[in-house]
């Protein structure tokens, strides 16, 4: 079965600080994968995306993603956390049924607390 | 770009009683998926729909709830009758084809059924 896993439910880091939220994928074929933020009460928003190509992918706000594939996974990355990065981050991967048909399965998320 | 419109944004409803939220996509956008949200199980996939007609309703819990697009500009969520367990945030979101990975949420339904 494809799957997503975020394997941290929180992560905390001091303002200022690198970060890294960590997540592994088990889909068939070529990944691809996605990087959802989602502040409170707020919907998801699209943050960035790995397709082909280049292994570190950048996206909005700062935010990077390494992809690996020996690893399986795709951490999503920033040199120095702001304390407005405080929310929940959803990792995702495209499961495609067919004749160009296809949709996200998300991971659980990870809660980032950045702490001034 | 008014992005996706969801409505009622809030609601709250007795057990038995028929629920339905809405959704307008952002014109041009020919996919359109219903997720919930709950603290318990993250983030659920409950259907979707590629230019107006359902691909994949296996999400969907049980024959209580029911969706439509009727066009391309609108699609509804019904829940009938709602139970306690059904509180959740409900999304909707939209992409441009159905292969973009490139969801649009919007700001989502809170639902509580006491």
């Amino acid at each position: 079965a494809q799957s997503v896993a975020q394997p941290e439910d929180q992560v905390n880091v001091a303002e200022g600080n690198p970060l890294t939220v960590k997540c592994t994928y088990s889909v068939s074929g070529n990944p691809y994968l996605f990087w959802y933020v989602q502040y409170p009460n707020r919907g998801l928003q699209f943050l960035l995306k790995y397709i082909t190509g280049d292994n570190l992918v950048k996206g909005s706000y700062g935010f990077e993603a390494e992809f690996n594939k020996s690893q399986t996974s795709f951490h999503l990355k920033k040199p120095s956390a702001l304390v407005s990065d405080s929310a929940l981050y959803f990792c995702a991967a495209f499961r495609e049924y067919g004749g160009s048909q296809g949709n996200l399965i998300f991971g659980k998320g990870t809660k980032l607390s950045v702490k001034p | 770009d008014a992005g996706v419109i969801q409505s009622p944004r809030h609601e709250v409803t007795e057990m038995g009683q028929e629920v339905t939220l809405r959704c307008k996509p952002i014109s041009g956008h020919n996919s359109l998926f219903w997720y919930r949200q709950t603290m318990m199980r993250g983030l659920e996939l409950l259907i979707y729909f590629n230019n107006n007609v359902p691909i994949d309703d296996s999400g969907m819990p049980e024959d209580r709830f029911s969706a439509k697009m009727p066009n391309a500009s609108f699609s509804t969520l019904k829940i009938q009758p709602s139970e306690p367990r059904d509180s959740a945030v409900y999304f909707c979101a939209s992409s441009k084809t159905s292969r973009s990975g490139e969801l649009f949420f919007g700001e989502g339904s809170r639902l509580t059924v006491l």
